[in-house]
């Protein structure tokens, strides 16, 4: 079974604070995808990226970054001098084999992130 | 361009109506997905639809009723419902047939539905 947790529930930062999102899946799969999306208040899910678990390098993209570690299965988010904008629910979520080779998102339960001006 | 339209954005209906939701994407996408999200809970896959066929259903009650009249349309129709199918639904789009790990699900706004 492949499960994906986020165990911080909600966070609350002041504007321009650092804030870190924690993400930890378990797979057996050798090869498999993570994703982050964002949902704020309106309800769209927002993509925001995708790695797959052959690419450990840390990717960066403006105030956004994202820390893979194969060794202990996380994936975790940072946002830099986070923004009123920032507040949403996060989700980390994993590509799942689901069975005649099909594939779907096994999402964790998210992480309310406030940022309060 | 990753946008998936959802109409109406907010439905109100009793449970003897019947109603329909709408989704459209113009990526050529050629996998389109019906998504329930309750409050406070990440979303739950209802079904699949790969090439216009229906790949998948998460065993969900016969109310609700998916139809994918070609590769940019996915209706789900509703009959019968109860108060606690009030939630958000989404759609998703992604390019290949769902059959492969590196799909990307782009997803749309979502309706609201509220069943009284």
């Amino acid at each position: 079974a492949q499960k994906v947790t986020q165990a911080q529930t909600e966070i609350s930062v002041v504007e321009k604070e650092d804030v870190t999102l924690d993400c930890v899946y378990e797979t057996r799969d050798t090869t498999y995808y993570l994703f982050w999306y964002k949902q704020p208040p309106s309800g769209e899910l927002v993509f925001l990226i995708r790695r797959n678990s052959f690419d450990e390098q840390n990717e960066i993209s403006g105030r956004y970054s994202w820390n893979f570690q194969k060794s202990t299965s996380s994936f975790n988010f940072t946002i830099t001098a986070s923004q009123v904008v920032d507040s949403a629910v996060y989700f980390c979520a994993l590509s799942e084999d689901s069975g005649a080779g099909s594939y779907q998102l096994t999402f964790g339960k998210g992480t309310k992130l406030s940022v309060i001006p | 361009d990753t946008e998936v339209t959802q109409t109406p954005k907010h439905l109100v209906m009793g449970m003897t109506n019947k109603k329909s939701l709408k989704c459209e994407q113009h990526m050529g996408h050629r996998a389109m997905y019906w998504y329930k999200q309750k409050a406070k809970k990440p979303p739950e896959l209802m079904f699949v639809y790969s090439y216009e066929k229906l790949s998948i259903n998460e065993s969900v009650p016969s109310r609700f009723s998916p139809e994918c009249p070609n590769s940019s349309l996915l209706n789900l129709h509703l009959h019968a419902l109860q108060p606690e199918d009030s939630a958000l639904y989404l759609c998703a789009s992604s390019r290949t047939s769902g059959r492969a790990k590196t799909d990307t699900q782009y997803f749309g706004p979502g309706t609201r539905l509220t069943v009284l």
